[in-house]
């Protein structure tokens, strides 16, 4: 597609339940960004993945979340056990990549647990 | 810690005056700072930027004003048009990241 995209694009869950967030990256972009947004708050990065480097977890919130990337393309991010805390709308990104560049978000996940 | 803060969460502008959108840092390694404006139910999309070595940087309607001195950007849109009315997000780059602010939220009335 031409934008970055991501599924689902609404997700409800149960407290303790796992969930697994999808996004597809544009072609050729070889950057990939998560953040969230809280209620009320900006952007909080999560981690990033910059072609076949080790990626950058430092903004992950708990070891209860991880992320993937597979190919260098398609990315999933999992949070394990979720807790209320974790609602928000998750924001996938993407970048030519080699130093920071302009990033093209994705419409987001919006996540509530319930 | 907040390293990009946008104090004020919303501002409201009569359509064809000007909006001044304000943004401070803290981090002096930032170098590189872009403004996004985000719709409901839409990801955060990019409008300008500029460089550390800039202290203005103007396309079309939107101009950049960065103050290094004081650690102070802002959005300057004029004029302004219902269009508008959106969240603008401002951000600085630490490395390959960006760092957000909290977004202030944008009424043009008309």
């Amino acid at each position: 597609g031409a934008g970055v995209s991501q599924s689902p694009s609404n997700k409800v869950t149960e407290k303790g339940k796992d969930v697994e967030l999808r996004c597809d990256p544009i072609s050729g972009h070889t950057a990939l960004y998560w953040y969230r947004q809280s209620l009320g708050q900006g952007l909080e990065f999560l981690i990033y993945f910059q072609g076949n480097s080790a990626p950058d977890k430092s903004g992950l919130p708990s070891d209860r979340f991880s992320a993937e990337r597979t190919g260098g393309s398609v990315s999933t991010l999992t949070i394990q056990r979720t807790q209320q805390e974790d609602s928000a709308v998750y924001l996938c990104a993407s970048s030519l990549g080699g130093g920071i560049t302009e990033l093209f978000f994705g419409s987001g996940t919006q996540l509530s647990v319930l | 810690d907040q390293q990009v803060k946008q104090n004020s969460p919303s501002l409201s502008v009569q359509e064809g005056r000007i909006s001044i959108l304000n943004c401070d840092y803290t981090n002096s390694m930032f170098d590189y700072f872009l403004w996004y404006k985000k719709y409901p139910a839409e990801g955060p999309t990019f409008l300008i930027s500029i460089s550390s070595i800039k202290d203005k940087n103007e396309d079309g309607r939107f101009t950049v004003f960065l103050n290094k001195s004081a650690k102070h950007l802002s959005l300057h849109i004029v004029p302004s048009q219902p269009g508008d009315s959106a969240v603008y997000f401002c951000a600085a780059s630490e490395g390959n990241k960006l760092v957000f602010g909290a977004g202030t939220i944008l009424r043009v009335k008309s």
